[in-house]
């Protein structure tokens, strides 16, 4: 049960695009559709922004998209706002040995 | 609205026991499987278990299995963690979240375990 790799730090200036990588193995982010990826502002409970690889949940900007290739998936935030400053962690279940899911480690996103 | 409000978490010493509790409301407990995922302070989330909806099938994390019990009262509708022989590596806040399509749509606030002597 490895942990997903992502990028320690991302940042970026208001208005601007920022992409978050999340690589795992052909067990998990590389099997089906089966990659989230979740905002988390500390101290508050973390929200589901896209789920099979690429879908948004109602209510959630399109300023947020999310794609995959191989074993490695993405996060795209465009037009950066203030309030996206927050932790963004990538999630895959995965089928190395019993059933589980993997968290990446989290990528903290700047706002400049 | 939908809501999650685990309860139960406090300071507990290294090998002790600690039950933690999710209060469901807003939609209908028995639909869903439900997750406890935790976080180490400063660390990244981690998930830690998973129960169906009827409660007939479980699954941990290694770290955890075989210390760890995960349960519900769809009755109550309440999910709980029962967590035996507690290391200072299970200090955590602890989540519960409801799951939707193999990822987490609702989450609760969380609550903290310490354990410590």
């Amino acid at each position: 049960q490895s942990a997903l790799t992502q990028p320690a730090s991302v940042s970026g200036s208001p208005g601007q695009s920022i992409t978050i990588s999340c690589t795992g193995t052909s067990s998990d982010v590389g099997s089906y559709n089966l990659v989230s990826w979740y905002q988390h502002h500390p101290g508050k409970a973390p929200k589901l922004i896209i789920y099979e690889d690429n879908k948004r949940p109602s209510g959630v900007s399109d300023r947020f998209s999310g794609s995959k290739s191989g074993n490695t998936a993405s996060l795209t935030i465009s037009g950066l706002q203030a309030e996206d400053e927050a932790d963004y962690y990538c999630c895959s279940y995965s089928f190395a040995g019993s059933s589980s899911w993997v968290f990446g480690g989290g990528t903290k996103l700047t706002v400049l | 609205e939908v809501q999650l409000v685990e309860s139960g978490g406090g300071l507990v010493q290294p090998g002790g026991s600690l039950r933690l509790s999710c209060a469901a409301s807003g939609f209908t407990f028995s639909s869903y499987w439900m997750h406890w995922v935790r976080q180490v302070p400063g660390k990244g989330l981690m998930w830690v278990s998973r129960i169906n909806s009827d409660g007939s099938s479980t699954y941990y994390a290694d770290s955890v299995k075989g210390r760890f019990t995960i349960s519900r009262d769809n009755a109550k509708n309440t999910l709980s963690l029962q967590m035996n022989s507690l290391r200072a590596e299970d200090t955590a806040v602890y989540y519960c979240a409801r799951d939707w399509n193999d990822g987490f749509d609702y989450w609760g606030q969380g609550t903290l375990v310490t354990v410590s002597s």
